[in-house]
């Protein structure tokens, strides 16, 4: 099975800053990665798909970027809204999700 | 609009078999492929299993003993079954639908249902 590596497991932002979080397969997935964000709901959101594609609905200011192993999550701008925890996926069965970065307000 | 939503019961002892149920809405299971995906408290999101639409399925490797999805196209309804439950199986229990760009992505997800396992 594919290992995915997040990190940080937490990050602490101030509101309208820059945040990224990274992700790393353990081998290549060509650009199969996917980004979900979880709210203490529990509710699960799908963000962006195949590397950089935003999912309908989701908010501009997040966006993604890699390729083969290495891949990231970027908030230009981080709202109150976007407290969560963040979650990386690759694409090939079996899926496998990296361990999550708990985002909050600093 | 597309929802999923999983129903169950909230407490199984342990040795005995969890049942679970995602209604779904919006959308045909002979279109849309759905998983089931955990996340045991304080721990990370594990896929679990997937009935394709033409019905066949597929399971971790780390479950495939004790797991079976099926469902009921009629109710619009997916079942998962897991047997010999242990302690280690509370989580929050997920059902998700696959996006049509291919089995590689969830585009939705249930609300969760929280199952603990105790006696």
């Amino acid at each position: 099975d594919i290992k995915m590596t997040q990190s940080p497991s937490s990050l602490s932002a101030s509101l309208g800053e820059r945040v990224t979080i990274s992700c790393r397969a353990s081998e290549n997935i060509n650009n199969y990665l996917s980004w979900y964000q979880k709210k203490e709901d529990g509710s699960v959101k799908l963000l962006i798909y195949h590397t950089s594609r935003l999912q309908p609905g989701a908010p501009s200011r997040f966006s993604g970027s890699g390729s083969g192993k290495d891949y990231s999550l970027t908030i230009s701008g981080l709202e109150s809204e976007d407290i969560a925890t963040y979650y990386c996926q690759q694409g090939y069965t079996p899926l496998t999700f990296g361990s999550g970065t708990k985002l909050e307000i600093k | 609009q597309v929802q999923l939503k999983e129903s169950g019961p909230g407490l199984v002892q342990p040795s005995q078999t969890l049942s679970l149920t995602c209604t779904v809405s919006g959308f045909s299971l002979t279109s849309y492929h759905v998983s089931w995906v955990r996340q045991p408290p304080g721990k990370g999101l594990e896929w679990m299993g997937v009935i394709w639409t033409g019905g066949s399925t597929a399971y971790n490797s780390l479950l495939k003993s004790r797991l079976s999805i099926s469902r009921d196209i009629s109710k619009s309804q997916v079942f998962l079954k897991m047997n010999s439950l242990q302690t280690e199986d509370t989580a929050t229990y997920y059902c998700a639908r696959a996006s049509d760009y291919g089995y590689t992505h969830f585009d939705y997800w249930g609300q969760g249902v929280m199952v603990t396992v105790s006696s």
